[in-house]
């Protein structure tokens, strides 16, 4: 089945411990990205690569980091975790069709920094 | 500068009934519109997409209609269903050296039996 996988789901830790995120893709997709979801501001973009060990920022890519090593992985990581970073975040990764960008997304992990 | 909104930040309608959700955009550059569908607990998952060079592209019980004069963007949904009960997001990209997608913030669609 084609899909994005995410780990851990659900996660609450305290500020300052580091973490990983990780994110799977069995598509063979080039593109794969990193939102955050909070309420009333829909998903906006940490880290997006367009390929392996091509990377670059989002819109809000403060206080996070990224690697694409391999093709299909593409774990985001939070160095020292602060309360503000508190969100629902989602995977995705994607391919171009039609001239536009058809993105498929994980299932969301909900990090809780206290 | 560049944004993506919604007219309405929840919608009410009765089971059967057509839905329409509205969204403007502001970039003039995008091409290319997509809608999500995202149910609770679960990540966005794609609707329908349009490109600029069209102004309506029909799916299975969905509609995308453009207005590229106005930057407006509506998803029409025929005989509504309990199920189509979720959070709808437009989106507009535009090919900036790499694909740019920005998000709007949703639409709450909820379904009366």
């Amino acid at each position: 089945e084609a899909q994005v996988t995410q780990n851990p789901r659900y996660l609450i830790t305290v500020t300052g411990k580091k973490l990983t995120v990780t994110c799977s893709q069995n598509m063979n997709h080039e593109y794969m990205s990193w939102y955050r979801q909070d309420p009333g501001l829909g998903l906006r973009q940490i880290y997006y690569s367009m390929n392996v060990e091509v990377t670059d920022k989002g819109d809000v890519p403060e206080g996070y980091k990224v690697s694409r090593k391999e093709k299909r992985n593409f774990p985001l990581i939070l160095e020292s975790p602060s309360p503000n970073q508190t969100s629902l975040y989602f995977c995705a990764s994607s391919f171009l069709e039609r001239g536009g960008e058809k993105q498929f997304f994980g299932p969301g992990t909900r990090l809780t920094v206290l | 500068g560049e944004s993506v909104g919604l007219h309405l930040p929840t919608l009410s309608v009765q089971e059967g009934d057509n839905s329409i959700i509205n969204c403007a955009y502001s970039n003039s550059a995008s091409d290319y519109f997509i809608w999500y569908k995202q149910e609770s607990g679960k990540g966005p998952q794609f609707i329908i997409d349009i490109r600029s060079n069209m102004d309506k592209r029909q799916g299975q019980r969905v509609t995308v209609l453009l207005n590229k004069t106005v930057k407006h963007l509506s998803l029409q949904i025929a005989a509504t269903q309990p199920g189509d009960s979720a959070v709808y997001f437009c989106a507009e990209g535009a090919n900036t050296g790499g694909f740019k997608t920005i998000f709007g913030a949703g639409t709450r669609l909820f379904v009366k039996a």
